[in-house]
């Protein structure tokens, strides 16, 4: 119950096209969904965030939809760059939970010129 | 600023040594972490300082070793440690003891254990 299962393990587009990211949860206490970018040898940074009384929530070219009835979350990345290549995480959190964050597996997002 | 601060960048270490790696944030946050993260796989809670106090300790094994010594400073002492503790070590901080804030990692301390 305390997994995110993330998909696809990873994930080619062109230039200009819209990857999408998925993700599904089982525990309906988790209330904190944010997503984070890998760039290798570097530490995730913090991407966009969102919480279950929002469907959608967009930040410049990503935009995550939320779906609570059927616990899942998606990322998506508009007019995708070569520079997105990175490998992304969602995770999720609960604020009556013990500061973990549980995290997916991670998709590894190539972009070609 | 949302910057954490981690040092060193990288550190090969023999099994017999004693070395310790550092993370900063000076942004008020009062929740810390240590994350350790293998090639390939998402980052593993290694533990949880809120409020300066060791909150989770995720059933890391001893040679591995935590300290909190004020609210902007993390510490892991690591010492007789094992190759396949070769690793991305990530510090991140959050802004409160609840767990559904951002937190925000630091760049990491590759270790090779060698």
């Amino acid at each position: 119950q305390q997994q995110v299962k993330q998909s696809p393990q990873s994930l080619i587009v062109q230039k200009g096209g819209i990857p999408i990211i998925n993700c599904a949860y089982e525990n309906t206490a988790f209330d904190y969904f944010p997503w984070y970018q890998q760039f290798p040898g570097k530490g995730p940074a913090l991407l966009i965030a969102i919480r279950p009384d929002v469907s959608e929530k967009k930040e410049g070219r990503f935009t995550i939809s939320f779906n609570k009835s059927a616990k899942q979350f998606s990322l998506h990345i508009m007019d995708s760059q070569p520079g997105d290549s990175a490998t992304y995480f969602c995770a999720a959190s609960m604020s009556s939970g013990t500061y973990k964050y549980i995290f997916g597996t991670g998709t590894r997002l190539k972009v070609l010129a | 600023d949302t910057e954490v601060t981690q040092t060193p960048k990288h550190l090969v270490m023999g099994m017999t040594n004693k070395k310790s790696l550092k993370c900063e944030q000076h942004m008020g946050h009062r929740a810390m972490y240590w994350y350790k993260q293998k090639a390939k796989k998402p980052p593993e809670l290694m533990f949880v300082y809120s409020y300066e106090k060791l909150s989770i300790n995720e059933s890391v094994p001893s040679r591995f070793s935590p300290e909190c010594p004020n609210s902007s400073l993390l510490n892991l002492h690591l010492h007789a440690l094992q190759p396949e503790d070769s690793a991305l070590y990530l510090c991140a901080s959050s802004p409160s003891g609840a767990s559904n804030t951002e937190a925000f990692f630091g760049q990491g301390t590759r270790l090779t254990v060698v």
